[in-house]
């Protein structure tokens, strides 16, 4: 089952923060988060395990509430470069990774000047 | 280094016919994972080869298989051709299992189905 990604679009100014929500109805192993630009491939920004580590970018930062089944990506102080289609991507803690991970539909972010 | 390229770029096929396309991992990469992005569905998961095995599958019929080569290149291929399998197919590769890495995206193979 698809992660719920919100807000669905979402337009800043430059400089702002932003906040992109990934939730889940499944008990979570790990998130995956992904920004693709338009025209672009998808380019990875972090990832969030299942008892705290996380592997990503310095300048982007994450929660993972495991009780919750809920992820945060956090945006501060926006730039242009970070305009894009945000991914979240969930693998389920039951199954062993059989299933893969399965993507949210994504959060669209325009950043204007 | 250079990136995971996908062939062919762009595809024209018609309902019933077969596509095999194709994907190579940045060296070094033993993990290939194939995915169907289309406007409304988003990415969606089609599966994962790790050292020429079938590590997980997602939920797409079995007309859309796969198969992994001893170098960690792949194919992905779909047989019986729907109009709904018009989608852009992007591979990713990672050094380790997609669970615990970094994938790295191809540009992608655009399939049109008329």
């Amino acid at each position: 089952q698809q992660p719920v990604q919100s807000p669905q679009a979402v337009i800043l100014r430059e400089g702002e923060d932003a906040v992109i929500n990934c939730s889940s109805s499944k008990a979570l192993y790990s998130v995956h988060w992904y920004r693709q630009k338009h025209g672009e491939a998808p380019v990875f920004l972090m990832i969030l395990l299942k008892g705290g580590e996380q592997k990503g970018h310095e300048k982007i930062s994450a929660s993972f509430n495991e009780k919750k089944q809920q992820s945060s990506l956090y945006l501060t102080a926006s730039q242009l470069s970070y305009s894009g289609t945000y991914f979240c991507g969930t693998e389920a803690s039951s199954g062993g990774g059989a299933d893969g991970l399965t993507f949210g539909k994504g959060t669209h972010l325009i950043i204007q000047p | 280094k250079a990136g995971v390229t996908q062939t062919p770029r762009y595809l024209i096929k018609t309902r019933g016919q077969q596509v095999t396309l194709s994907c190579s991992p940045i060296s070094g990469h033993r993990s290939v994972s194939w995915y169907q992005q289309t406007p409304g569905q988003g990415l969606q998961f089609l599966f994962e080869y790790f050292s020429e095995t079938q590590r997980n599958k997602g939920n797409f019929p079995g007309r859309f298989s796969g198969r992994q080569f001893s170098n960690s290149r792949s194919e992905m291929n779909v047989s019986t051709l729907e109009l709904g399998d018009s989608a852009l197919y992007l591979c990713a590769s990672s050094l380790g299992l997609a669970r615990y890495n970094e994938q790295f995206f191809g540009p992608g193979t655009r399939l049109t189905v008329l």
